[in-house]
Parts: structure tokens; sequence; C-alpha cells
């Protein structure tokens, strides 16, 4: 079975743009989270969504959106970028919202903002 | 706030040997605790998920031990390997809110010299 797929895999933007990653999870799984983590750090919280709805939300300003489809498939997206944003952004699904599941990491997408 | 210490940061260690990481935590309500391995550039891959009703849970050559009243946990690596080299990170999961958030530590970086 195929594990979690993130699109695109790198990608460069300039500030003040906008740019919307996808990922898809584990088939089967419903809750989908996104990551932010940036070079020499552990990835932060940004969102996590379960049956369409948003679950959970970390310390990020509201240039950070996100949406999941009803396929559990999930887009996040970013507004009026900075070059602070530049980072791996990492999707990861589990099988539903408990903390009990363990939780699956795609292999991310890299931003890069000039 | 959840804050996750790992110690070391970068740790070293000739072919063969067995180790031991350490992770450290501040808040004490977890729902489970996972470690993962991250290789340069890579999204994250889960090695062993301890709930929190657990002590300790084994894979291989690895064991991971579970402390939640003193806020710690340890991965021990067995017969330590080359391909073992790689950031290794421990996720307690956010407790209070049933969101399956994860709180990352900064990662040890482990090099295993042929």
């Amino acid at each position: 079975d195929a594990g979690v797929t993130q699109s695109p895999t790198h990608l460069i933007k300039t500030r003040g743009q906008h740019v919307t990653l996808r990922c898809s999870p584990i088939s089967g799984h419903k809750s989908v989270s996104w990551y932010q983590q940036v070079l020499g750090q552990g990835p932060q919280f940004i969102f996590q969504y379960y049956e369409k709805e948003e679950r959970g939300r970390g310390n990020f300003p509201d240039r950070f959106s996100a949406r999941q489809f009803p396929n559990y498939s999930s887009e996040l997206n970013v507004n009026a970028l900075l070059l602070g944003d530049s980072a791996l952004y990492l999707c990861a699904s589990s099988l539903n919202r408990a903390s009990g599941n363990t939780i699956y990491f795609g292999e991310g997408s890299w931003l890069t903002v000039v | 706030k959840q804050e996750v210490t790992q110690i070391p940061a970068a740790l070293s260690v000739p072919e063969g040997e067995n180790l031991v990481l350490n992770c450290s935590f501040t808040d004490s309500a977890i729902y489970n605790l996972q470690w993962f391995r991250q290789d340069p550039g890579k999204g994250l891959t889960s090695l062993l998920l301890i709930q929190s009703s657990q002590r300790e849970q084994t894979s291989g050559r690895l064991n991971a031990s579970l402390d939640k009243s003193s806020g710690r946990s340890t991965l021990y690596i067995a017969a330590s390997q080359p391909g073992d080299s790689a950031t290794y990170l421990c996720a307690p999961g956010e407790g209070s809110s049933n969101t399956g958030k994860l709180i990352f530590g900064q990662g040890t970086t482990l090099q295993v010299k042929p």
C-alpha cells in the first residue's frame, strides 16, 4: 500500500506569493495533520483535520490555512509568503483522531521563499 | 506548554556499540510517546509507539521505555550499525485536547562509524 504522499516535493516562491501544498493520506486513514520543520529544528504542529473539520491548530498566523476533502486528502495554503516560511512541510496521517494511533509521515514538501 | 528536550544533541559511536538516547518532557499528561527516525532531507519514519499505560516497547534492536511520572523516555539501540545513522526524534502526544498533536524535540543526530 502507498504511504503518505505529498506534492510538490520541492518548490521556490517569491515573497508575497501564495503556495498550495497537497497531501494524500494512507488508504483508510481519516486524520491528516500538517507540520512545519525549519532546518535544524524538530517539526512544529500546524493543523489537524479529521472528517473534513479542523480539530487542532498550532501557533501559526492566519496566513496559514488548510482543508480536507471528502476523500480525506488535504491541502495546506500559505498566503503572503515570508522568507521565514522557508521550511520542510510535512503531512502526517493516522487512522482516526485519537492519540492512541501511530502517526505516519510523508516525505515532505521543501518550500524555499526568496 | 509542553517542552521536549533531547540529550545528547549529537552522538558519534563506532559500529557495534549499544547506545541510549534520552528524551525529557515537561508535562506528564500525555496520551502516548512516539519515536521517529529522520534521514537527511527526508520525512519521518515511525520507530516505536508507547501508550501512556505502557512502560516499554521493543522492535528488533530498538527498545523504548517511558516513565510518564518523571517525564522521561529513552531509546536503546543495540549493536549499532552504520545504517542507523540518522536524526532520532521523540514526540509525546498531547493529552489535554485529544487532537493527536505531537510535540517534538530537536532530535539527536547519530553517526555510527564503520
